[in-house]
């Protein structure tokens, strides 16, 4: 299985401000996902990070507010950009391995 | 739209009973469907998949069941332990690739 890691684990953030999240998988992927979940709640498809190519995003998230990298095929990268409250979630990136889908540890980000 | 959902948002099991964890899904179209377990701070961590050319699949005391004719998916957990206590999510597909998830389900074992 794949080892999915995060940096950072958590952190604490001023609205207006920026952070970006690293993902690092111990093997090469094709497919990396990042997803975000909301206190007490499921999780939802931010966009999907393919290697040499955009991100594709879901509806309701745009690339100006989550734009993410993929500069590899063990490394992304999601950015939440002037960050309000209501960012204040779990972002978790995840990656096939064959049909099996792993998912890391996550970031827990609290926006003041 | 697509959507998965989950009828009970908690379940209490005393230790040792079986437990019996159901989700619906809406997409007809969906090949591919798999259960997760979320513990407290972390990630989800697969547990077991079944596609949709097959109706059961069992691991290791876990069984997964699918019904396509009324699109439910249900997880069956035997002689439930301690260590089982999480949130478990169901996923749906196609394709095997980006994932709808459903509700999620809290399950707490009771001594």
């Amino acid at each position: 299985s794949a080892v999915i890691s995060q940096k950072p684990s958590r952190d604490i953030c001023q609205r207006g401000t920026s952070l970006t999240i690293q993902c690092q998988v111990d093997s090469q992927v094709t497919m990396m996902f990042w997803y975000r979940q909301q206190p007490g709640q499921s999780l939802t498809l931010i966009a999907t990070a393919n290697q040499g190519s955009e991100a594709t995003y879901e509806s309701g998230f745009v690339i100006d507010k989550f734009p993410i990298s993929r500069p590899n095929l063990t490394f992304s990268t999601l950015t939440v950009s002037n960050m309000s409250p209501e960012d204040s979630s779990i972002y978790l990136c995840s990656a096939n391995q064959g049909r099996e889908q792993y998912f890391g540890p996550g970031t827990r980000l609290t926006v003041t | 739209g697509e959507s998965v959902g989950l009828h009970l948002p908690t379940l209490s099991v005393q230790e040792g009973d079986n437990s019996i964890i159901n989700c619906a899904y809406s997409n007809s179209a969906s090949d591919y469907f798999i259960w997760y377990k979320q513990e407290s701070g972390k990630g989800p961590q697969f547990i077991i998949d079944i596609r949709s050319n097959m109706d059961k699949r069992q691991g290791q005391r876990v069984t997964v069941l699918l019904n396509k004719t009324v699109k439910h998916l249900s997880l069956q957990i035997a002689a439930t332990q301690p260590g089982d206590s999480a949130v478990y999510f169901c996923a749906e597909s196609k394709g095997a690739q980006k994932l709808v998830f459903g509700q999620g389900t809290r399950l707490t074992i009771n001594p």
